[in-house]
């Protein structure tokens, strides 16, 4: 069955440092997306992403966040200085379109910022 | 208030039992609802999606009442393995498609 796959599982920094998430969705897939999860905490939307561009983004989805799909299979997203807050897990997910439609969700990056 | 409400439990019942949740939500332009469960430390996975007319798989059935913005899950025959955190997901079929999470209710389920 295809799947989301994410790499690092886990991605440990410095405060201030750059950090690339990185994520295959599922190939037919036309829709992607961040959420993060802070520990003991509901899942919350960053980004949404369609035809190379941003549909949507949150509040948290600041300045200092980015993403980018490189090439036809990765989907990317950059903190470019990280705070302590910053720590969370990150869960890419994709589906095929419309709304009613399932979103498939990779197994997550635990970023740990220091 | 927030966009959308859980007990966070948790529900600890003994296998067989059966349980339910409850999930309100806030905003009326709601279009699409659904049941994700997610084990700890894991990504959500889809249990269901739910419809107006209520719907049900296997041991699970759904409801949705859009006047009172209420969703509800309920769990006949509690399975060790359904113990997890239920999470009330909704969509406003807006052009981002977000989805937006509920806090989630813990099911325990102890033999």
């Amino acid at each position: 069955e295809p799947e989301v796959t994410q790499t690092p599982s886990h991605q440990v920094t410095q405060m201030g440092q750059e950090v690339i998430l990185r994520c295959v969705p599922i190939s037919n897939h036309l829709y992607f997306y961040w959420y993060r999860q802070i520990l003991g905490q509901k899942v919350e939307f960053l980004v949404s992403f369609y035809n190379n561009e941003i549909s949507e983004k949150s509040e948290i989805f600041d300045d200092q966040f980015s993403v980018e799909r490189p090439d036809g299979s990765n989907f990317t997203l950059k903190i470019r200085s990280t705070k302590l807050e910053d720590s969370a897990m990150y869960f890419c997910a994709s589906t095929t379109g419309r709304s009613y439609n399932e979103q498939f969700f990779g197994p997550g990056t635990r970023l740990t910022v220091l | 208030r927030k966009e959308v409400e859980q007990d966070p439990g948790p529900f600890n019942v003994p296998e067989g039992a059966t349980v339910a949740f409850n999930c309100t939500y806030s905003n009326s332009a709601s279009q699409s609802f659904f049941w994700y469960r997610q084990d700890c430390r894991k990504e959500p996975k889809l249990l269901m999606s739910v419809y107006s007319s209520g719907n049900e798989d296997g041991r699970f059935t759904a409801q949705l009442n859009r006047a009172s913005q209420y969703i509800s899950l309920l769990i006949r025959d509690s399975k060790l393995s359904d113990s997890a955190t239920y999470l009330c997901v909704v969509n406003k079929d807006n052009a981002g498609n977000m989805l937006t999470f509920g806090g989630g209710t813990r099911l325990m389920v102890k033999p």
